[in-house]
């Protein structure tokens, strides 16, 4: 069974860069098969795409996150990790990591991060 | 970027009703759309794949249909745990996005 587990600090300073990581069991990163992404979701709101990386390393982001959000995987640990720099209070959310495919959609998702932008 | 929109926002309803909640996408996404069910504090939950297909596991009471642009999502009687939000997602092209979401609550 695939699992997956989002770690990471749960308060950031506005302005620092947010950082996560999300380690992956029962698959592998270096996969061809599947894209690897992360999800977003303010309280009490719905669910924003962030963004996904390949193993190739080809990475997609939203366009109203691109200039401050980065992908990168980490093969020898199994995991990939979410960088997203100049944070302010409106990125305050839980932040889910997931396995994605374009047929199958996003298949197997971590149980979400809660991270707090405050001073 | 293509925009996902759902309807209703919300709706009420008993055991055993069927609920039907549409999503319809800004351009044309062939069959690329997917749907997740969430509880409250729980991550999402693929329900069903490319439109109609039933992701494993997955009563057999929920089922997809459309193409193009308009999509369906149908509980064919619903159950206690079935109250939850849905969201819908295209997969097509990224930036991936998700409807807005529907919340299906106790009439």
């Amino acid at each position: 069974q695939v699992q997956l587990q989002e770690s990471g600090p749960g308060v950031v300073k506005p302005s620092q860069t947010l950082s996560l990581t999300c380690t992956v069991s029962g698959d592998s990163v270096r996969t061809g098969s599947y894209f690897w992404s992360w999800i977003r979701q303010p309280a009490g709101k719905g669910l924003e795409w962030i963004g996904r990386m390949f193993s190739s390393g080809r990475t997609d982001y939203s366009p109203s996150l691109k200039s401050r959000v980065s992908i990168s995987i980490d093969t020898p640990n199994n995991q990939f990790s979410l960088k997203l720099s100049s944070v302010t209070a409106a990125d305050t959310a839980v932040y889910y990591c997931a396995r994605g495919s374009t047929w199958f959609g996003e298949d197997f998702w971590g149980q979400g991060a809660l991270v707090i932008v405050s001073s | 970027d293509i925009q996902m929109t759902q309807s209703p926002s919300s709706l009420s309803a008993s055991l055993g009703d069927r609920v039907t909640i549409t999503c319809r996408a800004s351009q044309n996404i062939d069959a690329y759309v997917n749907w997740y069910q969430q509880r409250p504090g729980k991550a999402p939950n693929l329900l069903i794949y490319a439109t109609s297909s039933l992701q494993s596991g997955v009563p057999s009471r929920f089922s997809g249909s459309g193409s193009g642009t308009d999509f369906t999502l149908s509980i064919s009687s619903l159950q206690p745990e079935d109250f939850a939000t849905y969201y819908c997602q295209q997969t097509y092209t990224p930036p991936f996005a998700f409807g807005p979401g529907t919340r299906v609550d106790v009439k």
